[in-house]
């Protein structure tokens, strides 16, 4: 089945400590993003790209870094330079980088927490 | 600055007791407004896209509605399972990756 996976689905971290979250989608699929979901807020973009080896920053992307060096993979390092890290961290693709379509396809998510 | 109001921020229906949510946005240029559901802990999952004032789309018992300022989401006898998050997003015509604005949901709960 076509998808996004992401892994893990929860995870704990120590301040101080560099954590990866990893996104593979088989949708072969341009565009990919990462959004952060904080309890009563919308979805926040934090990077996103349309092609290989090409990212973009979001609004919220300090103390977060990326890598786009296949299609397939979007993986997302939180940094201990993020502040307050403890969220929902949600990744996405979409069918055309140029966003004609606009529907966002999501995976699981994966839940970070700061201990 | 594109921005997506959504109200209620959370909503008790009784099973069969229709409804409407409501998301107002301010977007220079709408290219697309989305609708999508999402369950606790689970990531959205896609309901409609709406791209032009006047236009309506049905899936089941759920039924959006777009105008110039704002789309509802009618919700037409809820059963229990329609319980989720409901998510509206934007995307405007200059939008940079073709990213999308969200509003901060409302969650229904539907009570049998």
């Amino acid at each position: 089945d076509g998808g996004i996976t992401q892994s893990p689905k929860y995870l704990f971290r120590k301040e101080g400590q560099n954590v990866t979250l990893s996104c593979e989608q088989n949708l072969n699929h341009d565009a990919m993003y990462w959004y952060r979901q904080d309890p009563g807020q919308g979805l926040r973009l934090i990077y996103y790209s349309q092609i290989v080896n090409d990212f973009q920053k979001g609004d919220i992307a300090e103390g977060y870094s990326v890598s786009r060096e296949k299609k397939e993979s979007f993986p997302l390092t939180v940094t201990s330079a993020q502040k307050n890290p403890t969220a929902f961290y949600l990744c996405a693709s979409s069918i055309d980088y140029r966003g004609v379509t606009g529907e966002l396809f999501f995976g699981e998510g994966s839940r970070l927490t700061v201990l | 600055e594109d921005q997506v109001t959504q109200s209620p921020e959370a909503l008790r229906l009784q099973e069969g007791e229709s409804s409407s949510l409501n998301c107002s946005y301010t977007v220079s240029g709408l290219r697309g407004l989305f609708w999508y559901r999402q369950d606790p802990g689970k990531g959205p999952e896609f309901l409609f896209t709406l791209y032009s004032a006047g236009e309506e789309k049905e899936k089941e018992r759920l039924k959006a509605t777009l105008t110039k300022k704002e789309s509802f989401l009618h919700i037409t006898a809820p059963k229990p399972e329609d319980s989720a998050t409901y998510l509206c997003a934007v995307q405007s015509e200059s939008a940079e990756g073709g990213k999308l604005i969200f509003g901060q949901g409302t969650e229904l709960s539907v009570k049998p």
